[in-house]
């Protein structure tokens, strides 16, 4: 069965540091997702991506992030100086064209010190 | 997008059947209803999803009354191994674009 995959599993940076989390959604897939769930708490939206540029994002997606597709297969999330509050686990997410069914990439738990 | 609403935890027992409900009063005519499970540490895992009616697929069955203004989750004869998060969400049918999680309902599955 396809699967998303996310490297690196785990990332710890110190504070002010860029962190790029990288995505591999499913071939045929149309539209990317980004998520972060903070420990303990709900799965919450960051951002949503198709045709190359960004659809929909959250609040929580500001200047500090970004978002590339920078070739046909991966999908990154860039924060460009990460504070202590972006420690969280950061799920990328695909879905194909007209369907609900978004699949999960298995996480990048990133740890801010 | 519509707000939704469900239990925060429930308890079984294995084998028992456990129906979870959620309530998404300002559903819009052209949203859908799906589900998902999540384990500690991992991502959300696709469970089901249905407009109206009864939808039934290998592992739960999603009600959906005439109203659609809620829907229930049912799980025939639950495991040790379904302790998760369940999650209700309203999406539109645009194939995409933002997805809104709520809390929620934390199952926990006893021997």
């Amino acid at each position: 069965e396809p699967e998303v995959t996310q490297t690196p599993s785990h990332q710890v940076t110190q504070m002010g540091q860029e962190v790029i989390l990288r995505c591999v959604p499913i071939s045929n897939h149309l539209y990317f997702y980004w998520y972060r769930q903070i420990l303990g708490q709900k799965v919450e939206f960051l951002v949503s991506f198709y045709n190359n540029e960004i659809s929909e994002k959250s609040e929580i997606f500001d200047d500090q992030f970004s978002v590339e597709r920078p070739d046909g297969s991966n999908f990154t999330l860039k924060i460009r100086s990460t504070k202590l509050e972006d420690s969280a686990m950061y799920f990328c997410a695909s879905t194909g064209s007209y369907s609900y069914e978004q699949y999960f990439g298995p996480g990048t738990r990133l740890t801010v010190t | 997008l519509a707000k939704t609403t469900q239990p925060i935890s429930m308890d079984s027992y294995e084998g028992q059947e456990v129906n979870i409900t959620c309530s998404h009063n300002n559903i819009a005519t052209n949203d859908y209803i799906t589900w998902y499970q999540q384990f500690p540490s991992q991502g959300p895992r696709f469970i089901i999803q249905g407009y109206k009616t009864k939808v039934t697929n290998e592992v739960a069955s999603l009600f959906i009354p005439a109203d659609r203004k809620s829907s229930t989750l049912s799980l025939p004869r639950v495991s040790l191994s379904d302790t998760a998060v369940y999650y209700c969400l309203v999406v539109k049918d645009t194939g995409g674009f933002k997805t809104i999680f709520g809390a929620g309902t934390r199952l926990f599955v006893k021997a």
